[in-house]
């Protein structure tokens, strides 16, 4: 069956810090990818998406992510966390298979970044 | 756009009661997706619509729990009769196609 992997559940930085959060996904075939966050009592958001083109994405609030097709990989990385980055983050995946395939969510990361 | 939007935002209930769920979907959006959050199994799609139609309801827990979606503005999600492990967040999310899902505020359940 298809599946999202997030390898880290719950991951403590200190502002400044760099940040990577791992994404692997089980499909062969082509896949839109995308990273959402969900900050404490909110509902989620999209923080980037990648459909095809450039496998480095840039998104909001300094986030980035690269595609790696062989890995089938989509690591999420930001350069310097901020405390305002503590926040529940989800990779999800949609793989093509023919008709509409239904995004595939992972389980989640949370990220609770110290001043 | 407005967004999304959930109604109730709050519910608390007691066991045994009905709960009825709203969500009005971004216009021009024709997926609407029902999830569950709790922290014991994260994030779960319980079903999802397209042009109004029930497309994978194999999400939703059991026959208590019923979702409708009677136009392409409007879907109910009904838990009749609930149950205190039905307390979650529930949320709403519309797309375009097999765009990126636009979520709404959640319904936060309390079954008492």
């Amino acid at each position: 069956a298809q599946s999202v992997s997030q390898h880290n559940h719950h991951v403590i930085l200190s502002e400044a810090a760099s940040l990577e959060l791992g994404c692997n996904y089980s499909y062969g075939g082509t896949v839109n990818l995308f990273w959402y966050v969900q900050y404490p009592g909110q509902h989620l958001q999209l923080l980037l998406k990648y459909f095809s083109g450039d496998p480095l994405v840039k998104g909001i609030k300094g986030f980035e992510a690269e595609f790696i097709k062989s890995k089938f990989s989509f690591n999420l990385r930001k350069p310097s966390v901020q405390w305002s980055d503590t926040a529940e983050y989800f990779c999800a995946v949609i793989p093509f298979s023919g008709g509409y395939n239904k995004l595939i969510f992972g389980a989640g990361t949370r990220l609770a970044v110290h001043p | 756009d407005a967004g999304v939007i959930q109604s109730p935002r709050h519910e608390v209930t007691e066991m045994g009661q009905e709960v009825t769920l709203r969500c009005k979907p971004i216009s021009g959006h024709d997926y609407l997706f029902w999830y569950r959050q709790t922290m014991m199994r994260g994030l779960e799609l319980l079903i999802y619509f397209n042009n109004n139609v029930p497309i994978d309801d194999s999400g939703m827990p059991e026959d208590r729990f019923s979702a409708k979606m009677p136009n392409a503005s409007f879907s109910t999600l009904k838990i009749q009769p609930s149950e205190p492990r039905d307390s979650a967040v529930y949320f709403c999310a519309s797309s375009l196609a097999a765009g990126e899902l636009f979520f709404g505020e959640g319904s936060r359940l309390t079954v008492l």
